[in-house]
């Protein structure tokens, strides 16, 4: 069965430092890998995503992500955070065999001044 | 253009109450889901719907009911509410290829 982990729960950093979100995937199988942002008292909203090619993906608001088949990760990345990416962040794999998304258990990222 | 609508925002309800919670697409996708949201435990899959007119059960079913009579609207049904279904649910839907979900903006629930 194909699941995904995030590693960290909570991530803290600094204004414009730069952040990694990480997320690792188990799949025997061809895999489509998702990241989500959520904002506060709001629904879910597709950073990027990865389904074939360029193993280097990016996003919207400058994130990006790298697959990475033998380290079987996706990892988040962005170079320099704003307050405004303050959020809950989902890395999610999609299911050959189901055709549904299955999610990790989210990663929250707090921007501080 | 307005996506993926949900209703209500929020309810608070008493525990045995039947509730329906609204989901409406107009993208046309074929593809529905409902999802929970709960903390620490990310999103679970409660029911989803390929087409109209199928539904299937996903991690979390129990307590949960649902139909797809046509394209646009997905409800979700708790037939009888329990404290343990209090939580956030997000209804999605996705159309062909590409496997990305949009997301509504989710129903807070409150079950006393």
């Amino acid at each position: 069965a194909q699941s995904v982990t995030q590693l960290d729960s909570q991530v803290p950093v600094f204004e414009e430092a730069p952040v990694e979100l990480r997320c690792n995937y188990s799949s025997s199988v061809s895999v489509y890998l998702f990241w989500y942002v959520q904002y506060p008292n709001q629904g879910l909203q597709l950073l990027l995503k990865y389904l074939s090619g360029s193993t280097l993906v990016k996003g919207i608001n400058g994130f990006e992500a790298e697959f990475n088949k033998s380290q079987t990760s996706f990892h988040l990345r962005k170079p320099s955070v704003h307050i405004s990416d303050t959020a809950e962040y989902f890395c999610a794999v999609l299911s050959g065999n189901t055709g549904k998304l299955i999610f990790g258990q989210g990663t929250t990222l707090q921007v501080k001044p | 253009i307005a996506g993926i609508t949900q209703a209500p925002t929020s309810q608070i309800l008493a525990a045995g109450r039947r509730m329906t919670l609204r989901c409406t697409q107009d993208m046309r996708h074929n593809a529905m889901y409902w999802y929970r949201q709960d903390l620490g435990l990310g999103l679970r899959l409660i029911h989803y719907s390929n087409t109209a007119g199928t539904t299937g059960k996903g991690e979390v079913p129990d307590g949960y009911s649902v139909s797809r009579a046509n394209t646009d609207d997905f409800p979700l049904t708790l037939a009888s509410a329990v404290p343990s279904q209090t939580s956030v649910y997000f209804c999605a839907s996705s159309g062909q290829g590409g496997g990305e979900q949009f997301f509504g903006p989710g129903t807070r629930l409150t079950v006393l």
